[in-house]
């Protein structure tokens, strides 16, 4: 009963290193979401995806970019990380845009 | 821009005590939602109201809608150690396709 699952679920970088977060579901859900939790500011999305073949920004998406490389697997890209992407990030699902999203674990980034 | 305020930021109680958690924008939401997250895990949701008004309860736990559909609540009553964890409020709105916006969250502790 996977759900949400990404990897890594800890990484350190230095500053200009660039890496891809993976995220894969496996309940067939439709639309996919990348958000970002700090402290004090809740989570706020990056990216989503709608459907297979689409995505869109959300309200924090510069230094970032996304593939929806099929209906399951919906990965985010630091070309160039900085110390401001240190966060938490997670990688949600839903069956589409109505329904309830389900959350992975999260990936804890550090970029020194 | 906070689009959701949720207060408090913190809350420090004793087991039986109750306590409310508010949740208010200026912006009318269709929908809001209440997420419980525990450390090192991605939240979890808890309800959904979508009705000016609606209430919901599930156990000890009392959700509510504000009758313009700006604002929510969420009341633990007889809090138990078990409640301790990080609680969010998020709202969707029916122009932005599946985004919810969060708010900052509460971080509850409940002591025995």
């Amino acid at each position: 009963n996977a759900g949400v699952t990404q990897t890594p679920k800890f990484q350190v970088l230095k500053t200009g290193q660039s890496m891809t977060l993976q995220c894969a579901q496996d309940m067939n859900h439709n639309s996919m979401y990348w958000y970002r939790q700090d402290p004090g500011m809740g989570l706020r999305l990056i990216y989503y995806s709608a459907s297979e073949g689409t995505t869109d920004k959300g309200e924090v998406p510069n230094g970032y970019n996304v593939s929806r490389l099929n209906k399951r697997e919906f990965s985010l890209r630091l070309e160039s990380a900085a110390p401001s992407q240190t966060s938490v990030y997670f990688c949600a699902s839903s069956e589409s845009a109505k329904n309830i999203q389900y959350f992975g674990a999260g990936t804890r980034l550090s970029v020194l | 821009t906070q689009l959701l305020e949720q207060s408090p930021q913190f809350l420090s109680i004793q087991e039986g005590e109750n306590l409310t958690v508010y949740c208010n924008s200026s912006s009318v939401f269709s929908s809001l939602q209440w997420y419980r997250q525990e450390p090192g895990e991605g939240p979890v949701l808890l309800v959904t109201v979508v009705t000016g008004g609606e209430v919901k309860k599930l156990k000890r736990l009392t959700f509510q809608f504000g009758d313009a559909r700006k604002d929510s609540s969420l009341h633990i009553t007889a809090a138990q150690p078990g409640d301790t964890g990080l609680y969010l409020c998020a709202g969707a709105r029916s122009s932005s396709y599946g985004k919810l916006t969060f708010g900052q969250g509460t971080i509850l502790t409940v002591h025995p």
